[in-house]
């Protein structure tokens, strides 16, 4: 069964400074994996994701993240943190087998100080 | 295009009630999932439904159900509520494809009092 870990619930940077919000993945057969984010009392909006193309992910607002296998990580980065990054980040895993779940992680709570 | 929308915003319930949630997806989706999100942690995988039936189910009691429309819309019903299903449920609908991923309603925040 898939399952994902999140290291780190919660991430402080200044503004400015490099974003790095990591994920740890495990899944019994190819992942799909995404980073999704969560503004306070809103549902989830993907940021991007993996499927199975090219392993650096582009997504929106300047974030990119890593697919390495031999690490099982999906890490999140993005190089210049803005105070409007601030949220919950959340990273999933899906992966079909007959029929289809998206499995979250418990969410890393980004900060950005000015 | 109309985004996913789920009714009603807020709700609050005694124990022992039952509640139905709603849920429309974005034109074009075949697949919803329900989601449970407790304060402070990541969402919780309930239910997916494709074509009117049920392809995926969490670790929920069977007091949570789940049913697909015709026209792809939702409802997810919870009997005998408790205090600790009080949270914010998530709708989420997509292509049936695992590697599409999901357009999230803002959802439907449930008290349990």
């Amino acid at each position: 069964a898939q399952s994902v870990t999140q290291l780190g619930s919660h991430v402080s940077v200044s503004e400015g400074a490099l974003v790095l919000l990591r994920c740890n993945y495990s899944s019994s057969v190819p992942p799909y994996l995404f980073w999704y984010v969560q503004y306070p009392n809103q549902g989830l909006q993907l940021l991007l994701k993996y499927t199975s193309a090219a392993t650096l992910v582009k997504g929106i607002n300047g974030f990119e993240a890593e697919f390495k296998k031999s690490e099982t990580s999906f890490h999140l980065t993005k190089p210049s943190a803005h105070m409007s990054d601030a949220a919950e980040y959340f990273c999933a895993v899906s992966e079909n087998s007959g029929g289809f779940k998206t499995i979250f992680g418990a969410g890393t709570r980004l900060f950005v100080k000015a | 295009d109309a985004g996913v929308t789920q009714s009603p915003t807020h709700l609050i319930k005694t124990r022992g009630q039952h509640v139905t949630l709603r849920c429309s997806p974005i034109s074009g989706h075949k697949s919803v999932s329900w989601y449970q999100q407790v304060l402070g942690q990541g969402p919780q995988f309930i239910f997916q439904y494709y074509e009117k039936e049920e392809r995926g189910r969490g670790n929920f009691p069977d007091r949570f159900s789940a049913r697909q429309f015709p026209n792809y819309s939702s409802e997810l019903n919870v009997n005998a509520l408790l205090l600790g299903d009080s949270a914010l449920y998530l709708c989420a609908s997509s292509f049936a494809t695992p590697g599409y991923g999901y357009t999230f309603g803002s959802g439907t925040r449930l008290t349990v009092v």
